[in-house]
């Protein structure tokens, strides 16, 4: 049974810096991992999909990284903004039409 | 382009009541489905999913079910609430089959059992 684990489980940090989110899986056989943020008391906003044959995904300040084969993925962030304090979760998907599996997700302060 | 909708945002109800969710989905055909739990503290549970119309797969044992009366459409109930049912939850649809796979979430409903 597939397994996603997210650390840390919160962090802060200074506006302005650089940072990485962590999040491993224990089936490395995936068929996509996807990225989301999500608001205190709102939906989840997908950032990123990297499919399995993708090493990383780039979006403005974020860039994702996939080492399938080690079973892990990172956020990074670039320049840190308190815009974007909120919870990133991370979820993976085995096959085109199975549901994804979501960690508990990293809770992110950037303090201003 | 594609839209989700879900509601009621937010509701309280008491021990022993039925619960009615619903969420439809705007701008695409034969979607695939799904209701997260995310209750507080924890991860992101997955409930229910649906690749079509009546079909049905529960991830979990539990209090609630789930229809797809139309193709767009995807209700979660319950016929007695326990308070162990609170909690937020999500809709959410993707492209069946190939493709990018895009997980799109709701907007979410807080429910809360007294």
């Amino acid at each position: 049974k597939q397994e996603v684990t997210q650390i840390p489980a919160a962090l802060s940090v200074p506006e302005g810096e650089n940072l990485v989110l962590n999040c491993s899986f224990t089936d490395s056989a995936i068929y996509n991992l996807q990225w989301f943020r999500q608001d205190p008391g709102k939906g989840l906003t997908s950032l990123l999909l990297i499919q399995s044959s993708q090493r990383e995904q780039t979006s403005g300040r974020l860039n994702a990284s996939l080492d399938k084969s080690s079973g892990r993925s990172t956020l990074y962030i670039a320049a840190s903004q308190p815009g974007d304090s909120a919870t990133y979760l991370c979820a993976v998907r085995h096959s085109g039409n199975t549901p994804l599996v979501f960690g508990k997700g990293t809770r992110l302060s950037v303090i201003a | 382009s594609q839209t989700i909708h879900q509601w009621p945002a937010t509701l309280v109800q008491p021990v022993g009541s039925p619960l009615s969710l619903e969420c439809t989905v705007e701008g695409t055909s034969n979607p695939n489905l799904y209701w997260y739990r995310q209750a507080a503290g924890r991860g992101l549970q997955l409930l229910f999913y649906s690749v079509g119309i009546g079909q049905i797969s529960s991830e979990v044992p539990q209090n609630l079910s789930a229809s797809r009366p139309q193709d767009r459409q995807f209700i979660l109930s319950s016929k007695k609430l326990l308070l162990s049912d609170s909690g937020f939850y999500l809709c959410a649809w993707s492209f069946s089959l190939s493709g990018a796979n895009v997980l799109t979430f709701g907007a979410g409903s807080r429910l809360t059992v007294l």
